[in-house]
């Protein structure tokens, strides 16, 4: 299994600018989670998903949407890029609600 | 929501020393409680976790408590090696209901040898 898989690795977007982030995991799990990771900071929560066609805020979701139209994907979606959304994106998910969450390898964004 | 502070955000040890952790949650009804290292430019990987219905959990040299009357639970490294310089995320949640995780702001442990 191949896990969580997150591409692209590294992206400089230019303000305005859109972008989607890719997130997929090959381990059936039912919930996905998209964090952000700031410099220097602890994750925080931006979107999440219990399983396809659900998804629901997080604690810092303005600027982002997502979709969860199969188990395996939950892409993030930023729409007019700002440098406030210069961070890295982790993807994780989860079995259950109740269960470990595995992370992927990351997405470093700079918006300039 | 609830809301993690974690201590102390740096932490230096000699190899074979141990590392405490100290975390507090403000959400009576978080009931679990990860664990998440860190390696430079790494993603985070479990490496303990409890729930609030144990007080106390070991793997090893890694022992996790907690203390719901005080809400805060603490991360114990005993006999601490060169590799387990990273930096280290608590985190709680409300398992079953979504299991969205709020995490602290990371401790850097620097093990000297």
């Amino acid at each position: 299994n191949a896990g969580v898989t997150q591409t692209p690795k590294f992206r400089i977007l230019k303000i305005g600018q859109s972008m989607t982030l890719q997130c997929t995991q090959d381990m059936n799990h039912n919930y996905m989670y998209w964090y952000r990771q700031d410099p220097g900071m602890g994750l925080k929560l931006i979107y999440y998903s219990v399983g396809a066609g659900i998804t629901d805020k997080g604690e810092v979701p303005n600027g982002y949407n997502v979709s969860r139209s199969t188990t395996e994907d939950f892409p993030l979606r930023l729409e007019l890029a700002a440098p406030s959304q210069t961070s890295v994106y982790f993807c994780a998910s989860s079995q259950t609600g109740e269960n470990e969450q595995y992370f992927g390898p990351g997405t470093r964004l700079t918006v300039t | 929501g609830e809301n993690v502070e974690q201590h102390p955000s740096t932490l230096s040890v000699q190899e074979g020393d141990s590392a405490v952790i100290k975390c507090t949650y403000s959400d009576s009804a978080s009931n679990y409680f990860p664990w998440y290292k860190q390696e430079l430019g790494k993603r985070p990987q479990l490496i303990i976790d409890i729930r609030s219905n144990v007080g106390e959990k070991k793997d090893q040299r890694i022992a996790v408590t907690l203390n719901k009357t005080a809400k805060h639970f603490s991360l114990h490294i005993t006999e601490t090696q060169p590799e387990d310089s990273a930096v280290y995320f608590c985190a709680a949640s409300i398992a079953g209901g979504g299991n969205k995780l709020t995490f602290g702001t990371g401790t850097q442990l620097k093990v000297e040898l």
